[in-house]
C-alpha cells in the first residue's frame, strides 16, 4: 500500500522557474524523506525531514512539513532541465520502525530549456 | 565509493520460468532492502534485511518469491515460476544507519514476462 500521494502528478515548468510539489499522507510519521528518479534509474535521496522540524533547506531544495495536515511540499527554486526527473515522497511510519519506508506514487516533473 | 550493483539490468523471460536478480549493497551497509516499482507507481517494500536475517517479509509473496542473503553482503531475489504480472522494476537499497532513514537505490532491473 502507498500512503504518501503527490500533488500534482505532472509538472511542466521553464528552466528557471521555481517547482513546488506537495505530497499528503495517512498516518503519523517519525519522518519524510524526497527522492528523484531519473528515468530508468535507481532513485536518488535528496532530503529528510523529520517529524519535529517544519522547514529544511538543502542547495535549491526546500521542504516544508506540516504534521496537522499531514502534508509536505518540496520546492525546488531557479530549476534547470537536468531537474528533469519523477520525484517521490517517501515516508516513516510511526511504529513501523525507522527502516520502512512508505512511497508515494510519484510526481514527473519536466523543465523545459 | 561504488553505489548499489544490480545485475542484469534487464531481463527477458516467458512465463512460468524462473528468474534471479542480484545485488550487491554499498560496502558496511547492514541493512538491504528489495523493493517492487511498477509502472507508473513508487516502490513497494518486499523485504528487509539486517546483515543476513529477514526481519520484514511481510510483502513478499512466499509462493512464488524468496530472498536471501547468506554471507550478510549480497542478496539475490528468486521468482519461481514467473508470471505476467510480475513484470515490473525490481530495486535493491541500502542503508548504513536505518535510524537516520536515508536509503541507498540501485539502478534496477527491468522484468519483462511474455
Amino acid at each position: 500500500s502507498q500512503q504518501g500521494e503527490e500533488d500534482p502528478q505532472a509538472l511542466s515548468i521553464q528552466e528557471g522557474e521555481n517547482a513546488t510539489m506537495n505530497c499528503s499522507y495517512k498516518t503519523s510519521i517519525n519522518n519524510l524523506q524526497w527522492y528523484r528518479q531519473n528515468s530508468g534509474r535507481g532513485l536518488v535521496h535528496l532530503i529528510l525531514i523529520r517529524s519535529n522540524e517544519r522547514e529544511k533547506h538543502s542547495g535549491r531544495l526546500r521542504v516544508t512539513l506540516d504534521t496537522s495536515k499531514k502534508s509536505s511540499s518540496l520546492l525546488i527554486t531557479a530549476s534547470r532541465a537536468a531537474d528533469t526527473a519523477s520525484y517521490f515522497c517517501a515516508t516513516d511510519p510511526l511504529g513501523g520502525g525507522s527502516e520502512k519506508l512508505v512511497f508515494g506514487k510519484g510526481m514527473k516533473l519536466t523543465v523545459n530549456p | 565509493e561504488a553505489g548499489v550493483v544490480q545485475s542484469p539490468r534487464y531481463k527477458i523471460i516467458e512465463k512460468k520460468q524462473p528468474v534471479a536478480f542480484w545485488c550487491n549493497p554499498i560496502s558496511g551497509h547492514n541493512t538491504l532492502y528489495w523493493y517492487l516499482q511498477n509502472l507508473g507507481q513508487g516502490p513497494e517494500l518486499l523485504i528487509r534485511y539486517e546483515n543476513e536475517e529477514a526481519v520484514d517479509d511481510s510483502q513478499l509473496p512466499k509462493d512464488r518469491f524468496s530472498a536471501e542473503r547468506l554471507k550478510g553482503v549480497d542478496s539475490t531475489l528468486k521468482i519461481q515460476p514467473a508470471e505476467l504480472g510480475d513484470s515490473a522494476v525490481y530495486l535493491c537499497a541500502s542503508s548504513l544507519d536505518p535510524q537516520r532513514g536515508e536509503q541507498f537505490f540501485g539502478p534496477g532491473t527491468r522484468l519483462t514476462v511474455l
